[in-house]
């Protein structure tokens, strides 16, 4: 069955320092894996995406991911937090079995402290 | 072009009613995915439309049905309405997945649900 979890359900960094949110998943076929942020009141953007191309995947606003087979993460990273980059974050898991049925972890609260 | 649209943007019935919520697909995609998200959660996947047609459903009642027209616009509709239905109701688009890679989805801004 696929899955995903997202190891922290908040995270609190300050102003200019690295970001890190860790997302485990499991999949029975080789995955598709994204990374989705959520601001308030707004919908639902896409950060990056991994489709069995490069493992190291690099998104909007300074964002990037790698993923890791043997580890089965697909953690996200930024290396200078910035106070726009306060939002929820969704790690997505998507693969053969699944369809197009994306599943969702339940997100990830950051908050940059100024 | 034109993003994912939703309408409308909040809405509150009482148990035992009926709901239509829409969702108007970016141009150019041809599929609608529609999510449920309740408070707190990740978004939990209802069910798919492809070409007009459902083309997967995650784990829901039938009482969550929907529909796609030919110009891929979708409805949910959701029929005896339960307290736990309170939820913010996301709608996305893509183009169709082949192979073993999978487009990204476009969301809307969602339909905030409330049942009283």
């Amino acid at each position: 069955a696929q899955s995903v979890t997202q190891l922290d359900s908040h995270v609190s960094v300050s102003e200019g320092t690295p970001v890190l949110l860790r997302c485990n998943y499991s999949s029975s076929y080789s995955p598709s894996l994204f990374w989705y942020v959520q601001h308030p009141n707004k919908g639902l953007q896409l950060l990056l995406k991994y489709t069995s191309a490069a493992t190291l995947v690099k998104g909007i606003n300074g964002f990037e991911a790698e993923f890791k087979k043997s580890e089965t993460s697909f953690h996200l990273t930024k290396p200078s937090a910035h106070m726009s980059d306060a939002a929820e974050y969704f790690c997505v898991v998507s693969d053969r079995n699944t369809g197009n049925q994306f599943y969702f972890g339940t997100g990830t609260s950051l908050t940059v402290i100024p | 072009e034109t993003g994912v649209t939703q309408s409308p943007t909040h809405l509150i019935k009482t148990r035992g009613q009926q709901v239509t919520l829409r969702c108007s697909s970016q141009s150019g995609h041809n599929t609608v995915s529609w999510y449920q998200q309740a408070l707190g959660q990740g978004p939990q996947f209802i069910f798919q439309y492809y070409r007009e047609e459902e083309n997967g459903r995650g784990n829901f009642p039938p009482r969550f049905s929907g529909l796609q027209f030919p110009n891929y616009s979708s409805e949910l509709n959701v029929n005896a309405l339960e307290l736990d239905d309170s939820a913010l109701y996301l709608c996305a688009s893509s183009l169709p997945s082949g192979g073993v890679t999978y487009n990204e989805q476009f969301f809307g801004p969602g339909t905030r649900l409330t049942v009283l």
